[in-house]
């Protein structure tokens, strides 16, 4: 049974920068892609990026390209997203979500990990 | 990229009665849809994927239907664990987009 885990809440103060990371168990990694989608409180859900470790490039969301990272260490079985020069807004749910192919719907979620941007 | 539009943006309505949720597409995905409820607190949980076809677990009341530009969700009678917001995607195509959601409240 694939689970993944996730990191736990964090607390930024604007400008800084937060590493959240997704441990998966229970399926073979860099056989199925991670993505990573945030939700502000109250609001809608949020796409960010995604990949499969060890095969090709990750796709980001426009709006977070420049300042979002997503990357995994393949010996730990766990994705990491790093992002830069928070601010208040990116106050959120970030979650990780297995893709089983990386072309398909998202079938196995993390229990979310909240982000508190406060200063 | 391509937007997503549900409606209604709340549905309010009795256990038992027959739920349908639309999401319309700004261009067509073929049957590249998926949708999601999400339970407040909760993680979202796969429901449908590729407009029709129940994820493993997912009760026969949940359908999915569409292809193109316009989708839609029913529920056959509603439980009253089905009351959540319900999301659509899409996987057409970079970068995935979600709709905004539909709220299913208790009448």
């Amino acid at each position: 049974q694939v689970r993944l885990l996730q990191s736990g809440a964090e607390v930024k103060k604007p400008g800084s920068s937060v590493k959240v990371s997704c441990k998966a168990s229970g399926a073979t990694f860099g056989t199925f892609a991670f993505n990573w989608v945030r939700q502000a409180p109250g609001q809608g859900l949020e796409w960010l990026g995604g990949f499969i470790p060890g095969f090709g490039p990750v796709n980001y969301a426009q709006s977070f390209q420049d300042r979002l990272t997503i990357d995994a260490d393949e010996s730990s079985h766990t994705a990491f997203l790093e992002l830069r020069s928070l601010t208040f807004d990116d106050t959120a749910m970030y979650y990780c979500a297995r893709d089983p192919t990386g072309q398909d719907p998202f079938d196995i979620w993390g229990q979310g990990t909240f982000l508190t941007v406060s200063s | 990229e391509i937007v997503l539009t549900q409606s209604p943006a709340t549905l309010s309505l009795s256990p038992g009665e027959r739920a349908t949720l639309s999401c319309r597409v700004s261009q067509t995905i073929s049957r590249y849809l998926a949708w999601y409820q999400q339970k407040p607190g909760q993680a979202p949980r796969l429901l449908i994927s590729n407009a029709s076809n129940r994820a493993s677990g997912i009760p026969a009341r949940f359908s999915g239907s569409g292809s193109g530009t316009d989708f839609t969700l029913t529920i056959s009678s509603l439980e009253p664990e089905d009351f959540a917001v319900y999301y659509c995607q899409q996987r057409a195509d970079w970068p995935i987009t979600f709709g905004q959601g539909t709220r299913l409240d208790i009448k």
